[in-house]
């Protein structure tokens, strides 16, 4: 079962350098998610798909780009990459179109640090 | 705005000890609470949930417990084990589209 697969798994990258990370998930599911990891804050909502063809800021939003492909994928672009991006980032699902279950199911992360 | 701390970690106990991970949160209405696992080397998991004042979310042996007077969430387990090893996140649900508001974690080391 592969549930949600992100890839890369790791990247280096340069400062001012651009990269996307991809995201694929097979549960038919509605909702997608992207979340960057940092040390002593949790994880934070960068981006956020309801449902195809729609996308919306979440808590930090900027330095990003995002776009909902189809059903089953949702990529996070890097413009231009900063060393504050440096980060562990995660995609994550869910069944719901609105509401709240609290059931995302998370990928195994994408480690990213910039130089 | 809505907020959740966390007791800063790490928590170091020895196998079959009593675990306790406290969870605080700062929330407009009635949010949903949730607590997370991730394992080493992977993404995070639900462990429980609660949606309500007064519910007891449990599974695999971890309890917590929706208070809303003391607005807390804390994580229980009477005894751990080694493969409990892992980092806990609280959550909160304040509302709309899974958007969750997460705590900064808690790693736990349980030792033989």
């Amino acid at each position: 079962n592969a549930g949600v697969t992100q890839t890369p798994k790791f990247q280096v990258l340069k400062t001012g350098q651009s990269m996307t990370l991809q995201c694929a998930q097979d549960m038919n599911h509605n909702s997608m998610y992207w979340y960057r990891q940092d040390p002593g804050m949790g994880l934070r909502l960068i981006y956020y798909s309801a449902s195809e063809g729609t996308t919306d800021k979440g808590e930090v939003p900027n330095g990003y780009n995002v776009s909902r492909l189809n059903k089953r994928e949702f990529s996070l672009r890097l413009e231009s990459a900063a060393p504050s991006q440096t980060s562990v980032y995660f995609c994550a699902s869910s069944e719901l179109t609105s509401g709240v279950d609290g059931e995302l199911f998370f990928g195994e992360g994408s480690r990213l640090t910039v130089l | 705005g809505n907020s959740v701390t966390q007791m800063e970690g790490p928590v170091t106990l020895s196998e079959e000890a009593f675990l306790t991970i406290n969870c605080t949160y700062t929330a407009t209405g009635y949010p949903s609470l949730f607590w997370y696992v991730q394992y080493p080397g992977e993404g995070l998991q639900l462990l429980l949930k609660a949606t309500k004042a007064d519910d007891k979310g449990s599974n695999k042996g971890f309890e917590a417990t929706y208070r809303k007077e003391t607005t807390s969430f804390h994580l229980e387990k009477g005894s751990v084990q080694v493969s409990d090893s892992a980092v806990y996140f609280c959550a909160l649900g304040p509302g709309g589209y899974n958007k969750l508001i997460f705590g900064a974690g808690t790693r736990l080391a349980v030792h033989p």
